[in-house]
């Protein structure tokens, strides 16, 4: 079974719009992140929770919310979504307090912005 | 801030020829954690490696990597390549306390039979 869920797995949507993008963790854990790949780029964090509190925001646009309504869900909302925002976002947990910050990532939801 | 750098961003190998994939970092802090993450096609990136302690070897699944603290560098090696080490490799940097995960570049690993 799978430990992370994110859906969907593929997501277009056109320029200006807005997209939910969901995770759900059934590790246990108490601290889920967000990741964004674009083409050609490495792995960049945007966001950290712990507790379904903020630890941690890296991303500069306010256009990227996170929200967790639950301890093992961090959803990504995104409005007014651009091209340059076409990425893979990869969710990721892991459990805090422990002396290295081992995650564990989830599948992906590939978006396309036409 | 810290940094992670991975100078190959393409390393292409002949089966059975050994393997190894560079890796520095800068950090402010002593208590650095240092990780070799790969992601294989259509899958999730995870975890292969990871160390916290100066000048000891860490193994699993065939590749090793020592952590020296003196040069600030963390290199994948695996002895004899196979097919199915092709993936991409990060190499990513934490530290004691703090959850975010900073990750290098990445290197693309093919290995040609």
């Amino acid at each position: 079974d799978p430990k992370i869920i994110q859906k969907p797995k593929y997501l277009v949507a056109v320029t200006g719009s807005e997209k939910i993008l969901i995770c759900e963790q059934y590790l246990g854990h108490n601290a889920m992140y967000w990741y964004r790949q674009s083409a050609k780029k490495p792995l960049e964090f945007m966001f950290s929770y712990s507790y379904q509190k903020l630890m941690d925001n890296q991303t500069a646009s306010s256009r990227f919310q996170p929200q967790s309504s639950k301890k093992n869900h961090l959803d990504l909302q995104i409005t007014a979504l651009k091209p340059d925002d076409s990425a893979t976002y990869f969710c990721a947990s892991s459990q805090e307090g422990h002396n290295y910050a081992e995650q564990f990532f989830g599948p992906g939801t590939r978006l396309t912005v036409l | 801030g810290d940094s992670v750098t991975q100078k190959e961003g393409l390393v292409t190998l002949t089966e059975g020829l050994p393997v190894m994939l560079n890796c520095t970092y800068q950090t402010i802090y002593s208590n650095a954690f240092l990780f070799w993450y790969v992601h294989y096609l259509n899958e999730s990136p995870r975890l292969l490696l990871k160390s916290s302690t100066d000048n000891k070897r860490t193994e699993h699944q065939g590749f090793h990597a020592t952590l020296h603290k003196s040069s600030s560098s963390f290199h994948l090696q695996k002895s004899s390549a196979q097919l199915s080490d092709s993936a991409l490799y990060y190499c990513a940097l934490s530290y004691y306390g703090n959850e975010k995960i900073t990750f290098g570049a990445g290197t693309k690993l093919t290995i040609k039979p």
